[in-house]
């Protein structure tokens, strides 16, 4: 079964600084995607950036970016230029291609505090 | 474009009772994934509809089901009630068959309490 791990139950970034956040996921499967997700107080799950697994170049989206690490099983997440806005639960989640397409299988999350 | 939405917000039931949960896909969306969220934890998927049938099920018993609507919203029901299905239900869709279709929108969710 695959399984997703967040070792960092909770982190801390002044804001206007950078901060990873770390994942490591486990599977056997060669066709899959990596997500993480934001989501803040208000409860409203948001995506933040996605991984194909096929493609070799990391994902970037705006401030957001990720180092995904395919032999190693790691996918971590850089938010540079952090904002107060930025402060939530961060879910790294895995999803495989072919018969489990479509089940996300999340990790236990990472709380991200912004100090002003 | 309207995003998912879910209803009620919160709901308070007994054990043993049974419950239904509603959601509205995004407009476009055909699949809707629903999810189990605990306090503190990573949400736990249930079960996924694609064209009003059942198309994936996580380690959930029976009493858990599902349906989808050909307007593609959904229904959650939850038989039997026990103490532990006390979480935040997530609803999220998706396209289908079109473009980034691994993509999950979510909607707010209904926290259900059970006493």
């Amino acid at each position: 079964a695959q399984t997703v791990t967040q070792s960092q139950p909770e982190m801390s970034v002044q804001e206007a600084e950078t901060v990873t956040l770390s994942c490591t996921y486990d599977t056997s499967e060669s066709d899959y995607y990596l997500f993480w997700y934001k989501q803040p107080p208000s409860r409203q799950m948001i995506l933040v950036i996605r991984q194909e697994a096929y493609k070799q170049q990391n994902a970037t989206e705006n401030r957001f970016s990720v180092n995904f690490q395919k032999a190693a099983k790691s996918f971590s997440l850089k938010i540079s230029d952090s904002q107060l806005g930025d402060a939530a639960m961060y879910f790294c989640a895995y999803m495989a291609g072919g018969t489990s397409y479509g089940k996300l299988t999340f990790g236990q999350g990472t709380i991200l505090t912004v100090h002003p | 474009e309207t995003g998912v939405t879910q209803s009620p917000t919160h709901l308070i039931k007994t054990r043993g009772q049974q419950v239904t949960l509603r959601c509205s896909s995004q407009s476009g969306h055909n699949t809707v994934s629903w999810y189990q969220q605990a306090l503190g934890q990573g949400p736990q998927f249930i079960f996924q509809y694609y064209r009003e049938e059942e198309n994936g099920r996580g380690n959930f018993p029976p009493r858990f089901s599902g349906l989808q609507f050909p307007n593609y919203s959904s229904e959650l029901n939850v038989n039997a009630l026990e103490l532990d299905d006390s979480a935040l239900y997530l609803c999220a869709s998706s396209p289908k068959g079109q473009y980034r279709d691994d993509e999950q929108f979510f909607g707010p969710g209904t926290r259900l309490t059970v006493l």
